[in-house]
């Protein structure tokens, strides 16, 4: 099965910081990486598909970039409502299954 | 729109057996890929299980023999039995639906999660 890493774990910023959160995966994944926002005591919520495809209703300082092996998620500028644990996902094929990785949190500097 | 609603959560005792619903509305069960994710308390997400629109299914390799997923078309519900509960079964469960293609497929909206808690 594909691995994910991501860095980093734990990210302190202010308000307006540009933040840039990467994945890399173990194997090629070719484009096929998602991104997710989760607050505290709330389900997640995706924000990116297809490695750069914004999800709709999501505010366009999220992006996201990368291919095969290394993905990013930036925040061009980052809002109050940002703070928040970020996690990327992809599918292995077979057996189908789907792993995320171990998540980023992002903190009030 | 869209909703995702769980329930049947609980404490448990290990060994014991639950069994979360997952009431769907704006969509079609039956036509979609549906999964359940989980999240142990400070953990990060765990795929856990996922039925296709054809009906086959598959299971974390965590989960395989002990849970079930499935789903009544005509409630347009999802279900997940868990049986043999332990203690590293404890996490808040959410039901998503999948989407995919060409770019891959990934969870587009979630439950609101239902917590299991096996202890004695």
């Amino acid at each position: 099965d594909i691995q994910l890493t991501q860095s980093p774990s734990f990210l302190s910023a202010s308000v307006g910081d540009r933040v840039t959160i990467t994945c890399r995966a173990s194997q090629g994944t070719s484009s096929y990486l998602a991104w997710y926002q989760q607050k505290p005591g709330k389900a997640p919520k995706l924000l990116i598909y297809g490695a750069s495809t914004l999800q709709s209703g999501v505010p366009s300082r999220f992006s996201g970039s990368g291919s095969e092996t290394e993905f990013t998620l930036t925040i061009s500028s980052l809002q109050p409502e940002d703070f928040a644990a970020y996690y990327c996902q992809q599918l292995n094929s077979y057996p189908p299954s789907f792993t995320f990785g171990p998540g980023t949190k992002v903190d009030i500097k | 729109e869209v909703q995702l609603v769980e329930s049947g959560g609980g404490l448990v005792h290990p060994g014991g057996s639950l069994r979360l619903s997952c009431a769907a509305s704006g969509f079609t069960v039956s036509s979609n890929y549906m999964t359940w994710v989980r999240q142990a308390p400070g953990k990060g997400l765990e795929w856990v299980s996922v039925i296709y629109s054809g009906g086959t299914t598959y299971y974390a390799d965590s989960v395989k023999g002990r849970f079930t997923i499935s789903r009544d078309n005509s409630k347009n519900t999802l279900y997940f039995q868990m049986n043999s509960l332990r203690a590293d079964d404890t996490a808040v469960y959410y039901c998503t639906r999948a989407r995919g293609g060409s770019s891959g497929w990934y969870f587009d909206y979630w439950g609101q999660g239902s917590l299991v808690t096996v202890s004695s």
